[in-house]
């Protein structure tokens, strides 16, 4: 049975650092690799989407990478500002299934 | 561009009361979800349809009935709700074929049962 796993639980980091948030998974059989952010009170907003051929994706200050046989992907995060304060959850298709398998997020606060 | 919309955004139900989740999705997509979020339990999948006039079971299906109304709605139903079904549910579509989109979420319905 696939698991996700994201650590830590909680981030806490000053304004302008640059910053890594992890996520591991169990079984490399996956068809893709989603980031999401989590706002309070608020759904989920796709940020970056990595297919299994892939090794990264990028979309402004947000680089997303994917290591399937380690079981591993990151999300770096540039040049963090206030307004990146959210909940970051990793979510993985396996191959062959309809659903998304998700972690349980990394609660990230950027303190001005 | 709605994207994924949700009724109501809040609901507060007695135990034994019955109500129906509304969700619509304006982006032509074929697979629509429900899922709910727990604190320390993360996002759990109620049920899912990969595409119009089909519905699957998820982790947590028990206490739930789905129905795949069209392309664009998905509904969700609690026949006779339980304090155990306080939760956020959350709505969700993706395009699922050749070419995998992301998953779209709506802004979830927020329910209280006492």
């Amino acid at each position: 049975k696939q698991e996700v796993t994201q650590i830590p639980a909680a981030l806490s980091v000053p304004e302008g650092e640059n910053l890594v948030l992890n996520c591991s998974f169990t079984d490399s059989a996956i068809y893709n690799l989603q980031w999401f952010r989590q706002d309070p009170g608020k759904g989920l907003t796709s940020l970056l989407l990595i297919q299994s051929s892939q090794r990264e994706q990028t979309s402004g200050r947000l680089n997303a990478s994917l290591d399937k046989s380690s079981g591993r992907s990151t999300l770096y995060i540039a040049a963090s500002q206030p307004g990146d304060s959210a909940t970051y959850l990793c979510a993985v298709r396996p191959s062959g299934a309809q659903k998304l398998v998700f972690g349980q997020g990394t609660r990230l606060t950027i303190n001005p | 561009n709605a994207g994924v919309t949700q009724t109501p955004k809040f609901q507060v139900l007695k135990t034994g009361q019955s109500m129906t989740l509304q969700c619509a999705q304006d982006m032509n997509h074929n697979s629509m979800y429900w899922y709910r979020q727990d604190p320390g339990m993360g996002l759990r999948l109620i049920y899912y349809s990969a595409s119009e006039g089909t519905t699957d079971k998820g982790e947590v299906p028990n206490g739930y009935n789905v129905s795949r109304l069209n392309k664009r709605e998905f509904s969700l139903r609690l026949e006779s709700a339980a304090p155990s079904q306080t939760s956020v549910y959350f709505c969700a579509s993706s395009f699922q074929g050749a070419g995998n989109s992301p998953l779209h979420f709506g802004n979830g319905t927020r329910l209280t049962v006492t």
